[in-house]
């Protein structure tokens, strides 16, 4: 069945420093993938999305890029806060319904 | 507009008890998703309904059961709990059916079993 595999965490950076959160999927047909975000004692928030390949998602200075060729879907920001701390999910969706298919999660620090 | 509301947001319940979770979705959203969220298992699906039908449902054991109603509003139950069943419940909303529309996310209700 479809899945995703992320980089396991915790990641710790820096204030400004340059993220990357690899992020790579398997799936049958041609998903939606999308990067949320969770703040402690929060629930889901959508970062950003791509709906086919070769489509850039960008949100708060945050970008991923749909890439079919690698089945990978990678997010970067150019110069973090500490603000962006929280736990990063990967996720697809299947284009005939709404489940949503999530990766175990990446915990990013940034210390300040 | 309000977002989608979760209630209670803390419960602890005994093990063997059943529970009820209520989720209200954003008003106009007709679909309706649930996730038990777990350090151990992280994110995983358990139904889907929209216009009070279930279209997709996660592999969980029988125990675990929702509903929509006609307003949208959904709730989860969970009969016979274990102790593995302490999770943080999420449920999210989204206009239609369909991959690509976003999902808005409940802060979720914190279910402990002891």
């Amino acid at each position: 069945g479809d899945s995703v595999t992320q980089m396991e965490g915790p990641v710790t950076l820096s204030e400004e420093a340059f993220l990357t959160i690899n992020c790579t999927y398997t799936a049958t047909g041609y998903p939606s993938l999308f990067w949320y975000v969770q703040y402690p004692g929060e629930g889901l928030q959508l970062l950003l999305k791509a709906t086919k390949a070769d489509d850039k998602g960008s949100n708060k200075g945050f970008e991923a890029t749909y890439r079919k060729e690698t089945t990978s879907f990678h997010l970067e920001k150019g110069s973090v806060q500490v603000s962006d701390s929280a736990v990063y999910f990967c996720a697809l969706s299947d284009q005939e319904d709404d489940k949503i298919i999530f990766g175990k999660g990446t915990r990013l620090h940034i210390l300040p | 507009k309000a977002g989608v509301t979760q209630t209670p947001r803390y419960l602890i319940k005994t093990r063997g008890q059943q529970v009820t979770l209520s989720c209200s979705p954003i008003s106009g959203h007709r679909s309706v998703s649930w996730y038990q969220q777990t350090p151990g298992q992280g994110l995983q699906f358990l139904f889907e309904y929209f216009s009070e039908t279930q279209r997709n449902k996660g592999n969980f054991p029988g125990r675990f059961s929702g509903r929509q109603f006609s307003n949208s509003r959904s709730e989860m139950n969970v009969s016979t709990l274990e102790l593995g069943d302490s999770a943080l419940y999420l449920c999210a909303s989204s206009l239609v059916l369909g991959g690509g529309t976003e999902a808005f996310f409940g802060q979720g209700t914190r279910l402990t079993v002891v």
